[in-house]
């Protein structure tokens, strides 16, 4: 799987949008981008994947480069339960590539009041 | 909404004893997973498991560890003789297939004394 870069921690006001940034510059054509994210102690959550179109869900938007180097995770109005670890995962979707996701430090985003 | 569920929420076991954590991944699923997080630290792929069989596992995933699914719809993952370094949460997830989004459990905090 690709590596990926994000930025350690950010911070957010409560009902902007939150916008979190992802770098990867080594991905490969048929690695798509994931997101999950962990609020505190819990198990990770699935939030939005995509190649590279850019894709949009109940929870957020998902912004490619056309380059595919880079990926913007959107959460267009965050509130404070949204305050979590976020981690930007690169994989293949199917079929092939490894079953078990490599999550990295990823960035811990907290929503301001 | 369909979810996995682990048991216990929170065990605590000492040094040498055996532990078996308990989970009841989605009806549909057919791809089975273990992680786990030692606190403050990353989350860590152990092993998968389809068709009745480890489909892959990681290096910490050695001869102390095993997983079994016993019936239709529970997963284990035993640890023969714990040690002090076990002591951290552990996740269960599961997915349609190989490759597809993954959900996680609440996990189960493992303390070994």
């Amino acid at each position: 799987d690709a590596k990926t870069t994000q930025p350690t921690s950010m911070d957010c006001a409560e009902g902007r949008a939150a916008n979190l940034p992802c770098n990867h510059s080594t991905i490969s054509g048929n690695e798509y981008v994931y997101w999950y994210r962990q609020i505190h102690s819990q198990g990770p959550q699935y939030i939005i994947h995509g190649l590279k179109n850019n894709e949009t869900n109940e929870m957020a938007s998902l912004i490619i480069t056309e380059d595919r180097k880079s990926s913007t995770l959107i959460l267009p109005h965050a509130t404070l339960r949204d305050t979590a670890v976020y981690y930007c995962i690169v994989r293949v979707y199917s079929g092939g590539g490894a079953d078990g996701l490599t999550f990295g430090k990823g960035t811990h985003l907290i929503i301001q009041p | 909404e369909p979810e996995v569920t682990q048991t216990p929420s929170h065990q605590v076991t000492q040094m040498g004893q055996e532990v078996i954590l308990r989970c009841v991944p989605i009806s549909n699923h057919l791809y089975f997973y273990w992680y786990r997080q030692i606190l403050g630290q990353k989350v860590e792929f152990l092993v998968s498991f389809y068709n009745n069989e480890i489909s892959e596992k990681s290096e910490i995933f050695d001869d102390q560890f095993s997983v079994e699914r016993p019936d239709g719809s529970n997963f284990t993952l035993k640890i023969r003789s714990t040690k002090l370094e076990d002591s951290a949460m552990y996740f269960c997830a599961s997915s349609e297939a190989r490759g597809f989004e993954q959900f996680f459990g609440p996990g189960t905090r493992l303390t070994v004394l």
